[in-house]
């Protein structure tokens, strides 16, 4: 499974967009890069997937260059509600693959 | 539709005791996993599930942990000894077939542990 890095902590203020980088550098051939949100008190969630390009929906978008070794999530216009851990994973679809979460990027929003 | 159930919610035991947490995956979801969450290891991968059958438990730590799935709407978690390191909250997951759900899996509200 490929080891992915991001920064431990991020601080922002309300409004503005965040974006929050992890590194993946032995990411393979068959792997999809997943964003899960954790807040407090709570199991994490799932945010946003990709394989290539740009990934959006209504809560973030996902942006992945073409040699696939990072990503990049972006939050637009960022509430307190926001302040959470976000976690990176990279691993192969289907039903045998194991979901490890790293250590995240702790994000806290300010007003 | 009703989300990844678990139970209990809250456990306060004394060392020594057996402990056991349940968990109800989503309907018609195939795969389940268990993690446990502390300050100092963060989320760990304890075991998963793929159609009932266990496929990997290295994440287990010790012997004293053991889990069970006994048919695809339930799932158990047991420690026997429990001791006060084991404090902390236990996840269950669960996952739908492959497509379409690529790697997105649904969590539960955990079950936070406290041995003293």
């Amino acid at each position: 499974l490929a080891k992915t890095t991001q920064p431990i902590s991020m601080d922002s203020y309300e409004g503005q967009e965040v974006n929050i980088t992890c590194s993946h550098n032995n990411i393979a051939t068959n792997d999809y890069i997943t964003w899960y949100q954790q807040f407090p008190s709570q199991g994490p969630r799932f945010i946003i997937q990709g394989y290539k390009t740009k990934v959006t929906n209504e809560v973030a978008s996902l942006f992945i260059p073409a040699d696939r070794k990072s990503s990049t999530l972006s939050l637009p216009r960022v509430s307190l509600s926001d302040t959470a851990v976000y976690y990176c994973l990279v691993g192969p679809g289907g039903n045998f693959n194991k979901f490890y979460f790293g250590s995240g990027t702790k994000l806290n929003v300010k007003p | 539709d009703a989300g990844v159930i678990q139970s209990p919610r809250h456990e306060v035991t004394e060392m020594g005791q057996e402990v056991t947490l349940r968990c109800k995956p989503i309907s018609g979801h195939n795969s389940l996993f268990w993690y446990r969450q502390t300050m100092m290891r963060g989320l760990e991968l304890l075991i998963y599930f793929n159609n009932n059958v266990p496929i990997d438990d290295s994440g287990m730590p010790e012997d004293r942990f053991s889990a069970k799935m006994p048919n695809a709407s339930f799932s158990t978690l047991k420690i026997q000894p429990s001791e006060p390191r084991d404090s902390a909250v236990y996840f269950c997951a669960s996952r739908p077939p492959r497509v379409p759900s690529g790697n997105t899996i649904y969590f539960g509200e955990g079950s936070w542990l406290t041995v003293v």
